[in-house]
């Protein structure tokens, strides 16, 4: 079955790199996803990437995925204190349908 | 202003009653969802519908009913039969491989 799995906690200092990671289970997807939502919020797309890339990057965040071992991974440099929020994966298999992550928190402390 | 509108963004019901949440999108995209977020746990689908008139169950759909009568509304409604309705919903709509969350409703059942 499909199944999208994260870490639940990251903390960083400030000015650090933060590292998010994602695994998931369907070698069918086709786009995989970085959703942030920040407390009482909806979620924000934050970047995709097709399946048949490598790498992805959109000013501070990078996305690598490895298909081969179905993980997924944001950076996030010079991490701030605004980044604090709670960082979804999903990926989306042939449908419009997606299947998230449980969520990984990012507390950024000074 | 284009985006996802979702009101009220508190609700509270007695047990037995049955809400109405409210999703309007302006966004101009066919494809609109519901999904239901608990606390330590990701994003769960409840409906979605691809196009005005038709929509599909997805993975919790018991106790939940929704219609799709024009494009821009995708109203959800908590019935009574859902046992658990405690929690954050929240409404997308999208495109071929995005999709865009709206704001969320924390409903609470008294």
């Amino acid at each position: 079955g499909e199944d999208v799995e994260q870490s639940l906690f990251l903390s960083v200092r400030e000015g650090d790199s933060s590292v998010i990671n994602c695994t998931y289970t369907d070698s069918s997807s086709t786009y995989l996803y970085w959703y942030k939502q920040e407390p009482g919020a909806g979620l924000q797309l934050l970047t995709y990437i097709f399946s048949n890339m490598d790498m992805k990057q959109d000013q501070r965040l990078t996305v690598l995925l490895n298909k081969k071992d179905k993980h997924l991974s944001l950076r996030i440099a010079d991490t701030q204190t605004g980044d604090s929020a709670i960082y979804f994966c999903a990926e989306s298999i042939l449908t419009d349908k997606l299947i998230f992550g449980t969520g990984t928190r990012l507390q950024v402390f000074p | 202003d284009g985006g996802i509108t979702q009101s009220p963004k508190y609700l509270f019901r007695k047990e037995g009653q049955n809400v109405t949440l409210s999703c309007e999108q302006n966004l101009n995209h066919d494809a609109m969802y519901w999904y239901r977020q608990d606390p330590g746990q990701g994003l769960r689908l409840i409906y979605y519908s691809q196009i005005v008139n038709d929509f599909q169950k997805g993975d919790i759909a018991e106790g939940y009913s929704v219609s799709r009568e024009k494009k821009e509304s995708f109203p959800l409604t908590v019935t009574s039969a859902q046992k658990n309705p405690t929690a954050f919903y929240l409404c997308a709509s999208g495109t071929d491989n995005e999709q865009f969350f709206g704001p969320g409703t924390r409903l609470t059942v008294l």
